[in-house]
This record gives C-alpha cells, structure tokens and sequence, in this order.
C-alpha cells in the first residue's frame, strides 16, 4: 500500500498559522477515522486531533483546542489540520494516520512544522 | 489523562536473543465494548511509526512472528522472540481507550 502524503508545513512565525493536508490513494479515507499526531524534536509521540469517517465529529488535545481545527473531504481523499496561533511549542514533525480498531496504521512520512522568528 | 509507563527506557539486545517491554497504565484500560485498545508501535531511526500490535496482541499484516503482545487490565508487554538488526528504533505503546489517546514515553530496543 502507498502510504498518505502530508504536505503544508513550514517555517511560520509564532501566532501565524498553517494549513496542512494529508492525501492518500491506497484507500478510501470515507471509509475511516482519521488522526494527526506529532512528534516534537527528539520527543515522544503525542495525539493531536481525531475526526470520525464522515466529518461529524471532531476531537482536540487540549494543548491545540481552540486553535487547531481537523477536517476533511472525502470526495478528494484528505484530511486537513488547520493550525491557528500557532506558539514555539507547536514544533514538531506532524503524521496523519488512519484508526485500525484502535491502533494508528497508514502513517504518512510527516511535515515538519517550525514556529520561529 | 491515562498516563502510560514504559520500563525499561532503553534496552540492550543481544542479536538473536529475546527482548521484552513493558507498559503500564494508570488506569484499567477495558473499554465499553469489553476491548482493550492497547497497541505497539515501533519506529525506526528517522521513519514514521509503524503499527505492530493492536488490541494487546494481534499482530498486524506483515510483522513478523518474532513480535507478540499480551496482558490484561493495566499491565501490557511486547516481547521479541529473537531480535534481528533490523528490530533497532523506538518502541511505543499507546492506548485508545479513553480520551485524550495517550502514548508512553518509548522504549530504546539497541544492540
């Protein structure tokens, strides 16, 4: 299976924002929960948002609530994370994954994400 | 939050030797539906995660045999029959439970 392509990270100056997509074409996204995950600098793994296989339901970290918005369109296979205000704690390589009764499988190879001035 | 504790933080291995890792978490893990959403990620030096174990111990497709899960409850092992070059990276056990999903800290597996 190809895995998904995370695309839209970058340097960014703290408070600005950034829009990243996740597209994959080895399967239906419609079909599946969907996830972003981060992984700060020579850290750990930390969930970051969730949304469920039709849109309806969202959920957010706390550290992100507010200021972090998971959507998608399944009619293009994507899944988007839409980061606002963003702050130097945000740093971090940023997966897309897909839900696989609980466990995350289909990760992308991630985006890196650098809040700097 | 569930807070999951991964011991040991690094381990050496020998080549061909088995290895084992532990994860504990603080609170029962046992989910409405009766599953337990405990599972096992491995990460290679400078890859994305990849899925192991889910549900304590299903394997899932393409990881070898030499990977297993188990537990109960709170305590939860992955253990590697006979550990292979290619096994070296970080090991994490996450659990999808509750809400927010939480990892543990990771496992160094090194030769």
């Amino acid at each position: 299976e190809v895995q998904p392509v995370e695309s839209g990270g970058g340097l960014v100056q703290p408070g600005g924002s950034l829009r990243l997509s996740c597209r994959g074409s080895s399967f239906t996204f419609s079909d599946h929960w969907m996830y972003w995950v981060r992984q700060a600098p020579g850290k750990g793994l930390v969930w970051v948002s969730r949304m469920n296989a039709d849109g309806s339901y969202t959920a957010h970290a706390d550290s992100v609530k507010g200021r972090f918005t998971i959507s998608r369109d399944n009619a293009r296979n994507a899944l988007f994370l839409q980061m606002n205000s963003l702050r130097a704690e945000d740093t971090a390589v940023y997966y897309c994954g897909r839900d696989f009764y609980g466990g995350f499988d289909q990760w992308g190879q991630g985006i890196l994400v650098t809040v700097s001035s | 939050d569930i807070v999951m504790t991964q011991t040991p933080l690094s381990s050496p291995v020998t080549l061909g030797q088995p290895a084992s890792i532990s994860c504990r978490s603080s609170q029962s893990l046992v989910a409405s539906d009766g599953n337990i959403y405990l599972s096992w990620l491995q990460q290679r030096p400078g890859q994305p995660p990849r899925l192991l174990i889910y549900k304590i111990s299903n394997r899932f497709s393409g990881v070898p045999d030499r990977f297993s899960g188990s537990g109960a409850g709170t305590d939860f092992t992955l253990n590697i029959s006979r550990v292979e070059a290619e096994d070296v990276g970080l090991y994490y056990c996450m659990q999808a439970t509750h809400f927010p999903y939480t990892f543990g800290q990771g496992t160094r597996l090194e030769i």
